[in-house]
């Protein structure tokens, strides 16, 4: 069916590094756009990471820039997020998800994974 | 950044009557080249991922029931539940789409009265 699952979270100290995988599945991967968006405990929404089909096109959150890098693999149909440096205000669930444009991009989505918890703490 | 703002941050309301929530942007969604807000609203149900409910403000999603209704336009929004059914406590969310980055309101908590 059509589902993305993320994984690869866990607890880690600050400044550590952690790296996120996101699998797809019932869905031709390659065709869409994909996002990284997080949930701090008991908290909002917050976009964290986009790009492209291809991967050419990448764009961070300010507050992850130049410590997180988004990558895919539309061979193996993954999406992957590598966090560095990471904080305290770094905990949160971490959701894969899906631009609802084929072949374009609309920035809203509409296929979420069940996300996956990054915890930061000493 | 756009900034969204949801209120109110909670309501209780009886089970078949009616919701609403508002939501208001800090500048216009309204993209005037197609007529079109920006504008979508998500349901997150406890210990669920969020789903979306409604795109271009008044657009309901695929399998969506139509007690769930959308309006609204420019910086102005209302998402309404017409029957409050058990199934609908959640956190709703509205998220702009009109420029990056995308941004969400901090969400409205619904439960039931």
């Amino acid at each position: 069916q059509v589902q993305l699952v993320e994984s690869g979270g866990g607890l880690v100290k600050p400044g550590g590094s952690l790296r996120l995988s996101c699998a797809a599945s019932g869905f031709t991967f390659s065709d869409y756009y994909m996002n990284w968006i997080r949930q701090a405990p008991g908290k909002g929404l917050e976009w964290v990471s986009h790009i492209s089909r291809s991967g050419r096109s990448i764009y961070y959150a300010d507050s992850v820039k130049g410590r997180f890098t988004i990558s895919r693999d539309n061979a193996k149909n993954s999406l992957y997020l590598q966090m560095d440096s990471l904080r305290a205000d770094d905990t949160a669930v971490y959701y894969c998800a899906k631009d609802v444009g084929y072949f374009e991009t609309w920035w809203y989505f509409d296929l979420w994974g069940r996300g996956t918890l990054v915890t930061v703490s000493s | 950044d756009i900034v969204m703002t949801q209120s109110p941050d909670s309501l209780a309301v009886s089970l078949g009557e009616r919701a609403t929530i508002n939501c208001k942007s800090s500048q216009s969604v309204l993209y005037n080249s197609n007529n079109k807000n920006y504008l979508a609203w998500y349901q997150q149900k406890p210990g669920q991922p969020p789903k979306l409910l409604i795109n271009g403000a008044s657009t309901r999603g695929s399998g969506v029931p139509d007690r769930f209704s959308g309006s609204g336009s420019g910086t102005d929004f209302t998402l309404t539940i017409s029957s409050l059914q058990a199934e609908d406590v959640a956190v709703y969310y509205c998220q702009q789409y009109f420029s990056t980055p995308p941004t969400f309101g901090q969400g409205t908590k619904v439960e039931i009265k």
